[in-house]
């Protein structure tokens, strides 16, 4: 049981590039979320899906693009990278408790650097 | 929007001291959960507080959440090295998706 892991761990790219980010869980979870972190600023929300095929904006979702075809992944695409989405990105998923308090569990993060 | 506020931002203490660390909102949460997060790695749940007044206690953390459900408080009892990280509030929507304070960053020194 691997829980939540993220591919790549570390990346370069220069801007305008595009790549995507894989976030793989093997827990059965319904419910899939895509963070940054930036210094001093805590994690916000990215994106965020609640069931195969479905996908929501969270906090701060422009530049970035989701997709979950399968119930177990959650990609993050960046289309046109920035120097600004210079971050941590930090996946996450969770067991829908139906009403129960939420516990996420979390990959160790995608460093990304953009020149 | 809703926002935490973790306070301090920074907190540099002697082996077996106390601490407490601070974190409010002006909004109420259904629960409010925290967070150790080490250098490199996803940050890993601590406790979860769901009712108001709570208290929490993992060993020498003691979790409390206010009575509005607002604000929580953690506080460590004689400080130790491996207490070391970054300490992450965060409060649960409706959405079940989780509002992150800015963190607190704990350093114990030897």
């Amino acid at each position: 049981n691997a829980g939540v892991t993220q591919t790549p761990k570390f990346r370069v790219l220069k801007t305008g590039q595009s790549m995507t980010l894989l976030c793989a869980q093997d827990m059965n979870h319904e419910y899939m979320y895509w963070y940054r972190q930036d210094p001093g600023m805590g994690l916000r929300l990215i994106h965020y899906s609640v069931g195969e095929g479905t996908t929501a904006k969270g906090e701060v979702p422009d530049g970035y693009n989701v997709s979950r075809l399968k119930k177990q992944n959650f990609l993050l695409g960046l289309e046109s990278a920035a120097p600004s989405q210079t971050s941590v990105y930090f996946c996450a998923s969770l067991r829908d408790h139906r009403g129960g308090p939420e516990t996420q569990y979390f990959g160790p993060g995608t460093r990304l650097l953009v020149l | 929007t809703q926002l935490l506020e973790q306070s301090p931002q920074f907190l540099s203490i002697q082996e077996g001291e106390n601490l407490t660390v601070y974190c409010n909102s002006s909004s109420v949460f259904s629960s409010l959960q925290w967070y150790r997060q080490e250098p490199g790695e996803g940050p890993v749940l601590l406790v979860t507080v769901v009712t108001g007044g709570e208290v929490k206690k993992l060993k020498r953390l003691t979790f409390q959440f206010g009575d509005a459900r607002k604000d929580s408080s953690l506080h460590i009892t004689a400080a130790q090295t491996g207490d070391t990280g970054l300490y992450l509030c965060a409060g649960a929507t409706g959405r079940r998706a989780l509002t992150f304070g800015s963190g607190t960053r704990l350093q114990v020194q030897p």
